[in-house]
């Protein structure tokens, strides 16, 4: 088990499909982050929110959409993707400012298949 | 952020100490070393993580050379359910802005045969 809660775990979407992935952190969290991992590579750095304000976006497509309703909360809508989009998609949570040193607490993730 | 040196693959026979070298010859003064792992089908897991000192936590034990230059993560009696991918990561506290830009290497591949 994981602190970091992810929705759904699969997810089947189509090219003109719109879908949202949802991450939910309880344990203070100020800064939360997506990361997109390919089969047998490392995980890749999309964007991060810190402050439920966006301070990275790794020249990620406009096809995914980061949004932060509050500090808790973190989703990713989904439009319009591609087959080649298809992976795990990992949401994680940090600290934020009071925690110097404070490591990644990750959800176990979304695998998300295109057709 | 500095970069890091791990061999992809080790093995390790159940009940042993499992020894995952990382190199990181140009690390800065500011810059800490973490350890994450990343059992299949799991997101990445913390392990560990220290400046200059050595570190030891339930989980596993953490030496850093002298000269910061190279680390050692020790799993003192792997089991099976350490095998997993095994991620060393060089960077400074924290960003400015709070947050920590974590950049994963391919990592080393342990498998823990019983």
């Amino acid at each position: 088990d994981t602190e970091v809660t992810q929705t759904p775990k699969h997810l089947v979407m189509g090219m003109t499909n719109k879908k949202s992935l949802k991450c939910e952190q309880h344990m203070g969290h100020r800064a939360m982050y997506w990361y997109k991992q390919k089969a047998k590579k490392p995980p890749e750095l999309m964007f991060v929110y810190s402050y439920e304000k966006l301070s990275i976006n790794e020249s990620v497509p406009s096809r995914f959409s980061p949004e932060c309703p509050n500090s808790s909360l973190l989703n990713l809508h989904l439009h319009a993707l591609q087959p080649e989009d298809s992976a795990l998609y990992l949401c994680a949570s940090s600290r934020g400012l009071q925690g110097i040193g404070s490591p990644l607490h990750f959800g176990n993730g979304t695998r998300l298949t295109v057709t | 952020d500095a970069k890091t040196t791990q061999p992809t693959s080790m093995d390790c026979a159940e009940g042993r100490a499992a020894n995952l070298p990382c190199n990181h010859s140009t690390i800065s003064g500011n810059e800490y070393v973490y350890w994450y792992r990343q059992i299949h089908s799991q997101g990445p897991q913390y392990i560990i993580h220290g400046l200059k000192n050595n570190e030891t936590n339930e989980m596993a034990s953490l030496i850093i050379t002298e000269d910061r230059k190279s680390s050692t993560l020790i799993l003192p009696h792997a089991t099976l359910r350490d095998t997993a991918v095994y991620y060393c990561i060089v960077r400074v506290g924290r960003n400015s802005g709070g947050y920590q830009k974590v950049t994963f290497g391919i990592g080393t591949k342990l498998q823990v045969i019983p």
